[in-house]
């Protein structure tokens, strides 16, 4: 799977929104773009995931850049329960033998400031 | 809850000890998947099984280590002789066999072990 970038940390007020970056300049057309979180002392969280389009859900947005070398997870409005570790991952589609695990990088700490 | 359940949450064994962690996937997953995650470090896959089936222990190491996941209930991690660098949180996740659609794992709370 290919690499991706992201800031070692992001800090953020309470109830204003977030935009965590995502760099993945050697994406492949055949890459989707997954975030997880990770709660403190809890298992990662699956967040979103995205193609090509933008796609929202109850827990966020993910805007990917019309050339699809860079994302941004938008939290709407964050919370103190949002401070986690936010994990940008590509999986390549079809799976098969090798690409079914994900590859966790070092993700972004959010911390969310009352 | 029809979640990933993990036990023990909290395992303490002391160095040269088994350990033998259990995930019961997601009812209707029959894809399991191990992580270790050391301390302040980010996770790291180990091993992904399907029933009575390694795919992938690409991420196992070589000693002390195995994995299952048998036709009747659930996955167990096991490592022999435990040392102190075993120390750890070990997450499990699982995942459907039927992939109509690219979406995401269910992941456990996970064991944290700790040698001593």
């Amino acid at each position: 799977d290919a690499k991706t970038t992201q800031p070692n940390s992001m800090e953020s007020n309470e109830e204003e929104p977030v935009h965590l970056p995502c760099n993945h300049s050697t994406i492949s057309g055949t890459d989707y773009i997954h975030w997880y979180r990770q709660l403190p002392s809890q298992g990662p969280e699956y967040v979103i995931h995205g193609l090509t389009s933008n796609v929202n859900n109850r827990m966020a947005s993910l805007a990917i850049a019309e050339d699809r070398k860079s994302s941004t997870l938008i939290l709407h409005r964050a919370t103190l329960r949002d401070a986690a570790v936010y994990y940008c991952i590509l999986r390549s589609w079809p799976l098969g033998f090798g690409n079914e695990k994900l590859t966790f990088g070092t993700g972004t700490r959010l911390t969310i400031i009352p | 809850n029809a979640g990933v359940m993990q036990n023990p949450r909290h395992l303490v064994r002391r160095r040269g000890q088994e350990a033998r962690l259990r995930c019961s996937p997601v009812k209707g997953h029959s894809h399991v998947y191990w992580y270790r995650q050391l301390p302040e470090e980010g996770l790291k896959f180990m091993v992904y099984l399907q029933k009575e089936n390694i795919i992938d222990e690409s991420g196992m190491p070589k000693e002390r280590f195995s994995a299952e996941f048998p036709k009747e209930g659930p996955s167990i991690l096991r490592i022999q002789q435990v040392v102190r660098g075993d120390s750890a949180a070990y997450f499990c996740a699982s995942s459907p066999e039927q992939q109509g659609t690219n979406y995401g794992y269910t992941f456990g709370s996970g064991t944290r072990l700790t040698v001593v």
